[in-house]
């Protein structure tokens, strides 16, 4: 199957700082979407974004498919930025399946 | 519009016992998707339905059952639980090629 790879693991930040978080995939993909993890356990859409560079507010994301990858750019991170960021994909041919990569756990510090 | 539910929130279970979890999906989404996501991972499919019918099944066992209702809501069952059960169970909805998330089931099983 797919293999799905996020970095950094794990990062911590002051708050106001700006991050990059890297989606690295395996295979051709047709849907690509960015979630973030709250302490509760809800995945909050933050980017459906397959191909392109879309912005939000202080987020934004880029996927360049032809090669492969996707960044996801958090700037004047705030504490409740906190948690864990999942980048998830459906590889060509298996319709609204997604795999998640392992995530990146960010903690943004006062 | 309420989104995607899921109940209940939490629930404990003993091994052997079987379990039936329960999501409504987002208004107007025809397609749910069950995942399961063990502590420290990324959630993992299980199966989706689609018109009634299971589309497609993730490397879960025949344990792993579930439902669609014609009103697309959606049943998960688990039978002869194993305490390896024990994870964060997400439903997901969708009509497209974006999936929205509901806040998830936790089960523990003792």
């Amino acid at each position: 199957g797919i293999q799905v790879e996020q970095s950094p693991p794990d990062l911590i930040l002051q708050e106001g700082a700006n991050s990059t978080l890297r989606c690295n995939f395996s295979d051709s993909v047709n849907n690509l979407q960015w979630f973030h993890q709250n302490p509760w356990g809800q995945l909050i859409n933050l980017f459906y974004i397959p191909s392109g560079t879309k912005q939000n507010g202080r987020l934004s994301a880029t996927t360049v498919a032809t090669e492969r990858y996707s960044l996801l750019y958090i700037s004047s991170s705030q504490t409740t930025d906190s948690g864990v960021y999942f980048c998830a994909v459906e590889r060509v041919g298996t319709a609204s399946k997604l795999t998640f990569g392992t995530g990146t756990r960010l903690q943004v510090t006062l | 519009d309420a989104g995607v539910t899921q109940s209940p929130t939490h629930l404990i279970k003993t091994r052997g016992q079987q379990v039936t979890l329960r999501c409504s999906p987002k208004s107007g989404h025809d397609t749910v998707s069950w995942y399961q996501q063990a502590l420290g991972q990324g959630p993992q499919f299980i199966f989706q339905y689609y018109e009634e019918e299971e589309r497609q099944r993730g490397n879960f066992p025949d344990r792993f059952s579930g439902h669609q209702f014609p009103n697309y809501s959606s049943e998960l069952n688990v039978n002869a639980l194993l305490l390896g059960d024990s994870a964060l169970y997400l439903c997901a909805s969708s009509s497209g090629p974006e999936a929205f998330f509901g806040q998830g089931t936790r089960l523990t099983v003792v």
